[in-house]
């Protein structure tokens, strides 16, 4: 069974802070994926990686950024958490030739 | 206009009964559909891909209309577990990486005893 772990679960955290949140995966995937999940607007991409210390920018990756430094570990990180980053934050993976992708059991982060 | 656009429901349903609901996607050069389900407070899982002949799975039957561009789902027999949010998804169509996808906003479904 693929497994996608996320750090923490839920997450409060205050204005301009640095937050760090941690993905791993088990199944050799060469494909990460961030996305963050708000009512009425779906999952909305952050970035997505193909390779170790490859990334790249998806549709709202203002305000983030990541690092792939192991094929298994995506870490995404808000510079200076706001409030409009409160939300559910999904990690991602999946085989570099597929579009079948395991999800994360999400984080949950409200920024106060 | 978004990407990919769903009814978000709630379709209620009684148990036993069937229902169907729809997407639309923007893109016609789209060439890979599917369903995912959301249960409440869980990840997303792939629930079937969509081909173009339409397919089955159990209970489920998708379809895909390619000159309409919009995808269907249909669930018979319902059953309490099959409350979730079905989530169309639509493959991008970058000239970059693989593997990209658009994510419908979700229907939800609602079956009740």
């Amino acid at each position: 069974d693929v497994k996608v772990t996320q750090s923490s679960r839920y997450l409060v955290k205050r204005t301009g802070e640095k937050v760090f949140l941690e993905c791993v995966q088990d199944m050799d995937h060469e494909n990460m994926f961030w996305y963050r999940q708000d009512p009425g607007l779906g999952l909305r991409l952050i970035y997505f990686s193909y390779d170790v210390k490859m990334k790249e920018k998806g549709d709202i990756p203002e305000g983030y950024s990541v690092s792939r430094e192991k094929k298994e570990r995506f870490s995404l990180i808000l510079e200076s958490a706001s409030t409009n980053q409160t939300s559910m934050y999904l990690c991602a993976s999946s085989f570099s030739n597929s579009y079948e992708q395991y999800f994360g059991p999400g984080t949950r982060l409200t920024v106060t | 206009r978004k990407e990919v656009e769903q009814d978000p429901g709630p379709f209620n349903v009684p148990e036993g009964a069937t229902v169907a609901f729809n997407c639309t996607y923007s893109n016609s050069a789209s060439q890979s559909f599917f369903w995912y389900r959301q249960d409440c407070r869980k990840e997303p899982k792939l629930l079937m891909s969509v081909y173009s002949s339409g397919n089955e799975d159990g209970r489920f039957t998708a379809q895909l209309n390619r000159a309409s561009q919009y995808i269907s789902l249909l669930i018979r027999d319902s059953k309490l577990s099959d409350s979730a949010t079905y989530l169309c998804v639509v493959n991008r169509m970058t000239t970059d990486s693989w593997g990209k996808l658009q994510f419908g906003a979700g229907t939800q479904v609602v079956v009740t005893p």
